[in-house]
């Protein structure tokens, strides 16, 4: 069965320093990957998408990697603020029978410590 | 701010009731998706509505229903409540397709089932 796994239910790490959060899937063949940020009681926040033919993408500090032979994506938040203190859900999108559902990972707190 | 908006913002039920939930989408967009989040857990896809038709389903049973109005509001009405159903329910919509599948999430409904 499809299967998405998200590394640790929380990270914690020291204010400026980079997190990486791993986001691995299996018997999945997707045309997008996409991370989201949630905040407690709060609906998922768009972060960055990424295509199956596409290896890295940047949007000011942060950078999504895409490795479909490994089927992982790592997430970077480099010079990371306690402002990025958050859960952060990685999800998988078919797309292929042009229905836009969404397969969401259980995500990764991270706490920054100032 | 995404432009989704979801009524009510809390609600609590007793086992056996139904409940209706509603939506609100971005304005532009006409599909609409809901998705349920347990706490501690990633959304999962409930079901898409697009033009008024559903296009898409998750593995939901039947008693979990929906609707879409002609101006892209959305409805999930839930029968026969039970304990599990308690979570918060997340309602997201997309643009025209041919454009990436970001999605824009409400902030969400928590209903408690007692």
């Amino acid at each position: 069965s499809q299967k998405i796994e998200q590394n640790s239910e929380a990270l914690n790490i020291q204010e400026g320093k980079t997190a990486t959060l791993t986001c691995n899937y299996t018997n999945y063949s997707p045309a997008y990957l996409q991370w989201y940020r949630q905040d407690p009681g709060r609906g998922p926040v768009f972060l960055l998408l990424i295509r199956e033919n596409e290896k890295e993408k940047r949007k000011e500090r942060l950078k999504v990697t895409f490795d479909t032979t490994l089927k992982q994506s790592l997430f970077h938040i480099t010079a990371s603020q306690p402002a990025d203190s958050a859960t952060y859900l990685c999800a998988l999108d078919k797309s292929d029978t042009g229905r836009r559902a969404l397969t969401f990972g259980s995500g990764t707190r991270l706490q920054v410590q100032p | 701010e995404t432009g989704v908006t979801q009524s009510p913002t809390h609600l609590i039920k007793t086992r056996g009731q139904q409940v209706t939930l509603r939506c609100s989408s971005q304005s532009g967009h006409n599909t609409v998706s809901w998705y349920q989040q347990a706490l501690g857990q990633g959304p999962q896809f409930i079901f898409q509505y697009y033009r008024e038709e559903e296009n898409g389903r998750g593995n939901f049973p039947p008693r979990f229903s929906g609707l879409q109005f002609p101006n892209y509001s959305s409805e999930l009405n839930v029968n026969a409540l039970e304990l599990d159903d308690s979570a918060l329910y997340l309602c997201a919509s997309s643009p025209p397709s041919g454009r990436d599948n970001e999605q824009f999430f409400g902030p969400g409904t928590r209903l408690t089932v007692l």
